[in-house]
């Protein structure tokens, strides 16, 4: 069973628009971590957010904010007035228990291609 | 300045050689990490190490190896056992392997060509 799902193969998103990309994790744990990350096309990645599952509040930081749904398991990542710098794919992840067999591993969605139109 | 760098960006390799993809950090990082990356698709993990001289299996280790013989150095291997080696291969450090909000740093890959 797939343990990040990310629906959104592709988006696009007028510049100065506000864009929404989705994701749903699963998991039994309690405690875990939500990470969002982004991968222009030259390859790297780039950490975005991240959200703790005990965390009160929607993370913020900049224009990328993190609608966290716990109940719902979902983990929506908000990009606020998009630029044409924000056109790559975007990765949620997911870190569950911190036993040492487990190693602090990421697992990764399929990612969504976000395209900013002019 | 701090970083992962992974070496080289772009690898070509015949069929049947082993090849030894690079990556070392500056980071004072506990943890390291491999990810194999495909066309359209998600990072899967190849293998991980939590700590110097140890390591552990990700998800599709079968036909890689790795080595963790100093902290900096997180060498993957990949053999002529491995079936479609042709991937995008990207290592990954985190400070602590026990820190939950403990964001992984990547390299910026090797893109490996095996014909």
């Amino acid at each position: 069973a797939q343990k990040i799902t990310q629906t959104q193969p592709g988006m696009f998103v007028q510049e100065k628009e506000a864009v929404t990309l989705d994701c749903t994790y699963d998991t039994s744990d309690q405690s875990y971590g939500l990470f969002w990350y982004k991968q222009p096309s030259s390859g790297e990645m780039i950490f975005l957010i991240y959200q703790g599952s005990y965390d009160e509040q929607n993370a913020t930081e900049g224009r990328y904010s993190l609608n966290f749904q716990k109940a719902r398991k979902s983990a929506n990542l908000v990009i606020s007035a998009s630029q044409l710098g924000d056109s790559a794919m975007y990765f949620c992840a997911m870190r569950e228990s911190l036993s040492y067999n487990q190693g602090g591993k990421l697992i990764f969605g399929q990612g969504t291609e976000l395209s900013v139109k002019p | 300045d701090g970083g992962i760098t992974q070496s080289p960006k772009y690898l070509f390799r015949k069929e049947g050689q082993n090849v030894t993809l690079s990556c070392e950090q500056n980071l004072n990082h506990d943890a390291m990490y491999w990810y194999r990356q495909d066309p359209g698709q998600g990072l899967r993990l190849i293998y991980y190490s939590q700590i110097v001289n140890d390591f552990q299996k990700g998800d599709i280790a079968e036909g890689y190896s790795v080595s963790r013989e100093k902290k900096e150095s997180f060498p993957l291997t990949v053999t002529s056992a491995q079936k479609n080696p042709t991937a995008f291969y990207l290592c990954a450090s985190s400070l602590h392997w026990e820190g939950r909000n403990s964001p992984l740093h990547f390299g910026n890959g090797t893109r490996l060509t095996v014909t």
